[in-house]
């Protein structure tokens, strides 16, 4: 299986920051990669396909990249909304996988 | 607009069948254009994708589940459903359905089903 690893596990910040999370795959996923946003009770909602598109009525200040190896989600101006916890995935390869997940707190 | 909802029991007997349903309403599960999958998450816990499967009935297995996992599809109800079989207290999770189409990965999600697997 492909593993993701994702980092921080843990992030606080403050309303206006700029906030990035990555995700390294352990071997290539081409631009298979997908960003979600999961709030406590409720089904994880899709932010970015395919490394850096932006899904339908997602803030454009959610942003997906790639450098080399290492997949990245950028929030350009922290809001209050975006405490949650974020998950990278990669469907390149059977079995899709998902990385451990970074919480995203509000200092 | 799609939208996907879990149905069954909550509570499973260890060795026994979990039996899990997904109803599709607001499009057709026949569409070519999309798969259907079972995803879970342990309680504070990361997600596992477990399967999927196409509205020819072609299915695609976690490794992981495969001899104990069976997606099956009735497009006449619109509705897919998950089986897995000798649970065990590990399996204890909420289980989601979700849409897979081509390069956007589950777009839609139910709102998922917390199955517990306890005596």
């Amino acid at each position: 299986d492909i593993q993701m690893t994702q980092s921080p596990s843990t992030l606080s910040a403050s309303v206006g920051d700029r906030v990035t999370i990555t995700c390294r795959a352990s071997q290539s996923i081409s631009d298979w990669l997908a960003w979600y946003q999961q709030k406590p009770g409720k089904a994880p909602k899709l932010l970015i396909y395919k490394t850096s598109s932006l899904e339908s009525g997602v803030p454009s200040r959610f942003s997906g990249s790639e450098s080399g190896t290492e997949f990245s989600l950028t929030i350009s101006s922290l809001q209050p909304d975006d405490t949650a916890t974020y998950y990278c995935q990669q469907y390149n390869t059977f079995p899709y996988t998902f990385g451990q997940g970074t919480k995203l707190e509000i200092k | 607009q799609v939208q996907l909802q879990e149905s069954g029991p909550g509570l499973v007997k260890p060795s026994q069948t979990l039996s899990l349903g997904c109803t599709v309403s607001g499009g057709s599960i026949s569409s070519r254009t999309y798969y259907w999958s079972w995803i879970r998450q342990p309680a504070g816990k990361g997600l596992e994708w477990i399967g999927r499967i196409y509205t020819s009935g072609n299915t695609n297995y976690n490794p992981s589940l495969k001899s104990r996992v069976t997606i099956s599809i009735d497009t006449s109800k619109n509705h897919f459903s998950l089986k897995l079989s000798s649970v065990t207290a590990a399996d204890t999770a909420v289980y989601y359905c979700a849409r897979d189409y081509s390069d956007r990965p589950f777009d839609s999600w139910g709102q998922g089903t917390l199955v517990t697997v306890s005596s």
